[in-house]
């Protein structure tokens, strides 16, 4: 069974760009959270969705957004990137709406320039 | 708001020496306690979790975890260390109701000295 899948591995972008990250979950999993791990501030919930609704969100601007599609598949979009940005994106997937174990993917690793 | 505490940064200790990673948490009902393991450039791997019962919990690679109620706490224990388990540790709590979000530590380094 395929483990969680975010792609891409690596991203660079320049200040004010646009990146646009995807997570797959696991086969089965409906409910997708996203985290960010930057350097110095530890790992902090960003987004969670379910159904394809955003359920909740961390202490985070609104230029982080994201959406869920109808396969459970996420994508998160951060918009006018700024250099603090510059961290591991970690997506993971539970089964259901309910509470369980989060599995993680491998991350993308956003460099902003 | 629930927290968690790892009050070691960075840990050191030779192969095949005993191992205790320090976790302390701050919630106001039963916390639901994880901890992870990432190696470096790779994501997060589940070792352990407690959510009721028996407060000493056994996880994957020889790991294991007690959870005492009235310290706040959740160590983490491994009785002789491998080489392989050289990466970075992740105590972790959530609620288990509402967002059931993860509250994670600032991590704790182990390096293992051949």
């Amino acid at each position: 069974e395929a483990g969680v899948t975010q792609s891409p591995t690596h991203l660079i972008k320049t200040r004010g760009q646009q990146a646009t990250l995807r997570c797959s979950p696991i086969s089965g999993h409906t409910s997708v959270y996203w985290y960010q791990q930057a350097l110095g501030l530890g790992l902090q919930f960003l987004l969670w969705y379910d159904e394809g609704e955003e359920r909740n969100r961390g202490n985070f601007p609104p230029r982080f957004s994201g959406r869920q599609f109808p396969n459970y598949s996420s994508e998160l979009n951060v918009n006018a990137l700024e250099l603090e940005d510059s961290a591991l994106y970690l997506c993971a997937s539970i089964p259901s709406s309910g509470f369980n174990i989060q599995y993680f993917g491998a991350g993308t690793r956003l460099s902003v320039l | 708001a629930q927290s968690v505490t790892q009050p070691d940064i960075h840990i050191t200790v030779s192969e095949g020496a005993s191992l205790e990673l320090r976790c302390n948490y701050s919630y106001g009902a039963t916390p639901y306690l994880f901890w992870y393991v990432q190696s470096p450039g790779q994501g997060l791997q589940l070792l352990l979790k407690y959510f009721s019962g028996d407060t000493l919990v056994q996880g994957i690679k020889g790991f294991e975890a007690e959870f005492k109620r009235s310290q706040s706490s959740f160590n983490l224990r491994k009785p002789s260390v491998h080489w392989s388990d050289a990466a970075e540790y992740f105590c972790a709590v959530t609620s288990g109701a509402g967002s059931y979000q993860l509250t994670f530590g600032k991590g704790t380094k182990l390096s293992v000295i051949p």
